[in-house]
């Protein structure tokens, strides 16, 4: 079977550096993917690791320790448009995409 | 470019009808999948291809059936709707396992 877990909700205001984390645990692990849905859209993918480490895409970041089974989002220079869900999901044995149930993060001023 | 077209955006069933969703994607991916959402559940797998011609089960495929008899089309099919499959299905494809999945628009179901 296959688990992940990242916290339900996550609050910042404007400008603040958010960390939203994520644990697994699944057999044939490839990577760890991050998706966003604004407001039940379709869901848009932000970033992949497949090695440990930090991967950065502009304001966002993304960190794996596979030894951990373990990564997180980093989200910087928040701003209101960030208000959404985030999820991690795992690349089970090269085929099946798992997500995890989704943490709403809120940005106020 | 269309990228991940779901048919239809909103349906409503009665309890026991049959139906059948639609996903079809443009961009020449191998693999497709089926997922459903609702309320703090997050996105559950329902069933997924890696190819055209095979089909395998996810998280969640009971009540479900699928198939893929084109590369470009993955189908999934109700046989008999109950209420406990009330929720928001979206497909989604990818040239790989590994790689970006693109997710359709989601269709809203009801099942009364």
């Amino acid at each position: 079977g296959q688990s992940l877990e990242q916290p339900s909700e996550v609050t910042a205001v404007e400008g603040a550096i958010v960390q939203i984390n994520c644990t697994y645990q699944t057999s044939g692990f490839y990577g760890l993917s991050w998706y966003q849905q604004h407001d039940g859209g379709a869901p848009t993918f932000l970033s992949y690791n497949a090695l440990d480490g930090l991967e950065e895409t502009g304001r966002f970041s993304s960190f794996l320790s596979r030894s951990d089974s373990y990564g997180y989002l980093l989200l910087q220079e928040l701003q209101m448009k960030d208000s959404a869900s985030y999820f991690c999901a795992v690349n089970q044995a090269g085929t099946a995409l798992i997500f995890g149930k989704g943490t709403t993060l809120s940005v106020s001023s | 470019n269309a990228g991940v077209t779901q048919t239809p955006k909103f349906r409503v069933l009665k309890t026991g009808q049959s139906m059948t969703l639609l996903c079809a994607q443009d961009m020449n991916h191998e693999y497709m999948y089926w997922y459903r959402q609702d309320p703090g559940m997050g996105l559950r797998l329902i069933h997924y291809s890696v190819g055209e011609g095979t089909t395998a089960k996810g998280e969640v495929p009971d009540g479900y059936n699928v198939s893929r008899l084109k590369k470009q089309n993955f189908l999934l099919g109700l046989e008999s709707a109950a209420p406990s499959q009330t929720s928001v299905y979206f497909c989604a494809s990818s040239y790989r396992g590994d790689t970006e999945a693109f997710f359709g628009q989601g269709t809203r179901l009801t099942v009364v």
